[in-house]
């Protein structure tokens, strides 16, 4: 069956970095991309880009750029999202979604989610 | 960026009532959009993609309808377990984006 497993929670200090995996299973990662989303408590859901599992074709969401790494190794069909610069606003649940590559997208499947704290 | 509205943002409803999403979008996406079902503490669960085809396993009593800027999400029979936050997603243009959810309560 289809499995993303996301890394474990982290508390982070202002201005420090945080690279949160999302250790894919039970499909071919070259057929898909991995989406990551965030959720800060208690609003709404935030794009914010996409690996492509294929060529590793990457789009990031503007906000983020300069930002944001999505890396990918295809040995272990892992995925990986670094955020730097880190601001208490980061604080929130980021999860990975897998999305078949192609015309359609759609996340079917997702991670548990990884709370990263930003705090002092 | 392509905007998505959804109104309302919180609904009151009771198990057996008919429930209707309204998601509309700041320039026409065709018919790429989905709709996602989330629970407090859960990631958020795919119900419906390409504005109306029923994501395999969801119940019949969800369906999608719209194209273009007008889109509708509808619970036929409002279930204990469908109260849940409800989002809509394009996929039409990059970034991607969703609209900003809608809490079904009883």
């Amino acid at each position: 069956q289809v499995q993303l497993v996301q890394s474990g929670a982290e508390v982070k200090k202002p201005g420090a970095s945080v690279k949160v995996s999302c250790t894919t299973s039970g499909y071919t990662f070259s057929t898909h991309a991995i989406h990551w989303v965030r959720q800060a408590p208690g609003q709404g859901l935030e794009w914010m880009g996409r690996i492509s599992g294929y060529n590793g074709n990457r789009n990031y969401e503007q906000s983020l750029q300069g930002r944001v790494t999505m890396t990918t190794d295809t040995s272990t069909s892992t995925a990986y999202m670094e955020l730097r610069s880190l601001k208490s606003d980061d604080t929130a649940v980021y999860y990975c979604a897998r999305a078949p590559l192609g015309p359609y997208i759609n996340f079917d499947y997702w991670g548990q989610g990884t709370l990263v704290t930003v705090s002092s | 960026d392509i905007q998505l509205t959804q109104s309302p943002s919180f609904l009151s409803a009771s198990v057996g009532d008919r429930v209707t999403i309204t998601c509309r979008a700041s320039q026409g996406i065709s018919n790429f959009l989905a709709w996602y079902q989330q629970k407090a503490g859960k990631a958020p669960k795919l119900l419906i993609y390409a504005a109306s085809t029923l994501q395999s396993g969801v119940p019949s009593r969800f369906s999608g309808r719209g194209s273009g800027t007008e889109f509708t999400l509808t619970i036929g029979s409002l279930q204990p377990e469908d109260f849940a936050t409800y989002y809509c997603q394009q996929l039409n243009t990059y970034p991607l984006t969703f609209g900003g959810g809608t809490k079904v309560e009883i």
